[in-house]
């Protein structure tokens, strides 16, 4: 089974500060992994997305994300958050079949 | 525009009255699926399917059924709903790279 693990249920930036948001997943193969983003009131939309090859992988708005097997980690990051980031955030993991679980999310505060 | 559609966007029922949620893509995506979000819960994933006339259940399917006769469309059925199926619900829709492309979502309660 999989499984997808986001430790943080809320996360408090200041704007201009730098954001890491951490995911953990379980997942017996090689996993396909991906953040979505939340705005209120809207759907979700895909910020990036790792398959394989280079761990470090760029989205849109300025968001990265780093696959490390060894700790079974994905965690997004943003060297300096806007007022427009705050939303809630949520790592997925897929399997073969392309059907992805979800984590539980994390909502970003920003605080001007 | 590539997008996908559901409707209605807000729902009130009372528990019993069946409805219908429809879902619609127009990216001839071959997979589509049907989550639940509630508070401090995330995402659950309810149905989803991998091509037409072929479906499965995910993780909270008890109460909803679903088809898919076209390839396109994808609706979610509450038989008779319970109010603890008040919720906000999002289609989304894939192709075989795993780019899950969501919908607005709806809100449904259930009096």
């Amino acid at each position: 089974a999989q499984s997808v693990t986001q430790p943080d249920i809320h996360i408090t930036v200041s704007e201009g500060a730098s954001l890491e948001l951490r995911c953990n997943y379980s997942y017996g193969a090689t996993p396909y992994l991906f953040w979505y983003v939340q705005s209120p009131g809207q759907g979700l939309q895909l910020l990036l997305k790792y398959f394989s090859g280079d761990t470090l992988v760029q989205g849109i708005k300025g968001f990265e994300a780093e696959f490390k097997r060894s700790q079974s980690s994905f965690n997004l990051r943003k060297p300096s958050v806007h007022w427009s980031d705050a939303a809630e955030y949520f790592c997925a993991v897929g399997p073969f079949s392309y059907i992805p679980t979800f984590g539980r999310g994390t909502s970003l505060i920003v605080h001007p | 525009e590539a997008q996908v559609t559901q409707n209605p966007r807000y729902l009130i029922t009372v528990t019993g009255k069946k409805l219908t949620v429809t879902c619609s893509q127009n990216m001839n995506h071959e997979y589509m699926s049907w989550y639940r979000q509630d508070p401090g819960l995330g995402l659950r994933q309810i149905y989803y399917s991998m091509n037409v006339e072929v479906t499965d259940k995910g993780d909270v399917p008890e109460g909803y059924k679903v088809s898919r006769k076209e390839k396109r469309n994808f609706p979610l059925i509450l038989e008779s709903p319970s109010p603890n199926q008040t919720s906000l619900y999002f289609c989304a829709s894939s192709n075989r790279d795993s780019s899950w492309y969501f919908g607005p979502g709806t809100r449904l309660t259930v009096t």
